[in-house]
């Protein structure tokens, strides 16, 4: 079975820590996305990684940078956390070729509390 | 207006009901259509998947999109406690987008 795997359900940091969200998926997939979802909002795309190292901007990008070193894994930085940042946080991933016809994978979530 | 309207609920149900949950979109577009089941603290989950106009049906789900109306639904017949979920909507324009197009999601409770 196909698999995105975020790599902490739940996570409690402090304001102004540096916190890393990590995600790895095992299908190759060249489209990799982060998103944040809140009670009300929906899901926000932060960014968006349609090869390594190439990242685009998302919708709500302001505080929060990427890094895709390696195919499978895509990470999201939080530079400095705020408590405006609590949240839950998605990674999912799609190929390329599908030009998302098929949908996303998702992975299970981080729980994210800056307090 | 927004490209994706979903009621967001929530939606309470006794157990064996019939539950429909909708979506409007303005994109005439839009030709790809998807349901995603969310249960609570997960991620979304891929539930159906539709292309253009007409229903699919898959068990106790049949997913129907009119592009007249530009309106999309989702049906569950015989509502179980395990259906309590949130439920999210998802299109792509003909010929793909990197992007999919989510509605908020409607939360929806089957009471036993």
């Amino acid at each position: 079975d196909v698999k995105v795997t975020q790599s902490s359900r739940y996570l409690v940091k402090r304001t102004g820590e540096k916190v890393f969200l990590e995600c790895v998926q095992d299908m190759d997939h060249e489209n990799m996305f982060w998103y944040r979802q809140d009670p009300g909002l929906g899901l926000r795309l932060i960014y968006f990684s349609y090869d390594v190292k190439m990242k685009e901007k998302g919708d709500i990008p302001e505080g929060y940078s990427v890094s895709r070193e390696k195919k499978e894994r895509f990470s999201l930085i939080l530079e400095s956390a705020s408590t405006n940042q609590t949240s839950m946080y998605l990674c999912a991933s799609t190929p390329k070729w599908a030009r998302g016809l098929y949908g996303y994978t998702f992975g299970s979530g981080t729980r994210l509390t800056v307090v | 207006q927004k490209e994706v309207e979903q009621d967001p609920g929530p939606l309470s149900v006794p157990e064996g009901a019939i539950v429909s949950l909708n979506c409007t979109y303005s994109n005439s577009a839009f030709q790809y259509f998807m349901w995603y089941r969310q249960y609570s603290r997960k991620g979304p989950e891929l539930l159906m998947y539709t292309y253009s106009s007409g229903n699919k049906e898959d068990g106790r789900f049949t997913a129907q999109v009119d592009k007249s109306s530009k309106y999309i639904s989702l049906f569950i017949r015989d509502s179980q406690p395990s259906d309590s979920a949130t439920y999210l909507c998802a299109m792509v324009p003909q010929g793909g987008s990197e992007k999919l197009v989510f509605g908020k999601g409607t939360k929806l409770t089957v009471n036993p």
